[in-house]
């Protein structure tokens, strides 16, 4: 099926180092939600972004939202053992689309 | 409030059974989604009805199918089982399908 692509796959770093996803999409986007999803668990709604440039932060974690609404970033700062999980954009083309799912990245922390 | 219940939270069944799956979102949301999370493909959308409505349909073969009833509660059914069918199927709702989306803790469902 068709999905969003996400970069990187996989990223395992040591806890206090920063960690990026990108997530990249063919066609312009009406908004781009972020999920993360623990271990065993499902996903939980972070985020949604709306606007061309948005910037929206949660505490260490920061969100794009790119200029041509096709791509979108998530960043966090000073990663701690809490943050490892899965993390998943999501886009919709229009309202009332069906909300498509990146591939997802998988983020692991070295205490 | 409560949030999305979904039952069962296993299955066990051979292949050539069918299953049905529940799903009950979170009181007022109109929208119920459909997923199938595999290791190997992510999560696939499945389907997303609203207000007893298929408004969307993923790129799965008419085996899988589904339903809302009037009290928004939705049931997934799926057909003829197949190996390939083992995953974890996860419903999330969503006040109208434009607002984030809420998940269950999803019905593994394996295959023998």
């Amino acid at each position: 099926g068709q999905q969003v692509m996400q970069i990187p796959q996989y990223q395992h770093v040591q806890e206090g180092e920063d960690f990026t996803t990108y997530c990249n999409s063919s066609t312009t986007l009406s908004n781009i939600q972020w999920y993360k999803q623990r271990p065993g668990g499902h996903p939980v709604f972070l985020i949604q972004l709306v606007k061309s440039g948005e910037v929206k932060k949660q505490k260490r974690l920061t969100f794009q939202f790119g200029e041509a609404k096709k791509n979108s970033s998530l960043h966090i700062t000073a990663t701690q053992t809490t943050d490892v999980g899965t993390y998943f954009c999501a886009e919709k083309k229009s309202s009332g689309d069906k909300l498509t799912f990146g591939t997802g990245t998988r983020l692991a922390v070295r205490p | 409030k409560a949030g999305v219940t979904q039952t069962p939270r296993y299955l066990i069944k051979t292949r050539g059974q069918q299953v049905t799956l529940s799903c009950s979102p979170i009181s007022g949301h109109r929208s119920v989604s459909w997923y199938q999370q595999t290791p190997g493909q992510g999560l696939q959308f499945l389907f997303e009805y609203f207000s007893e409505t298929q408004r969307n349909k993923g790129n799965f073969p008419g085996r899988f199918s589904g339903r809302q009833f009037s009290n928004s509660r939705s049931e997934m059914n799926v057909s003829t089982l197949e190996l390939g069918d083992s995953a974890l199927y996860l419903c999330a709702s969503s006040a109208n399908g434009d607002q984030p989306q809420h998940f269950g803790d999803g019905t593994r469902l394996s295959i023998l």
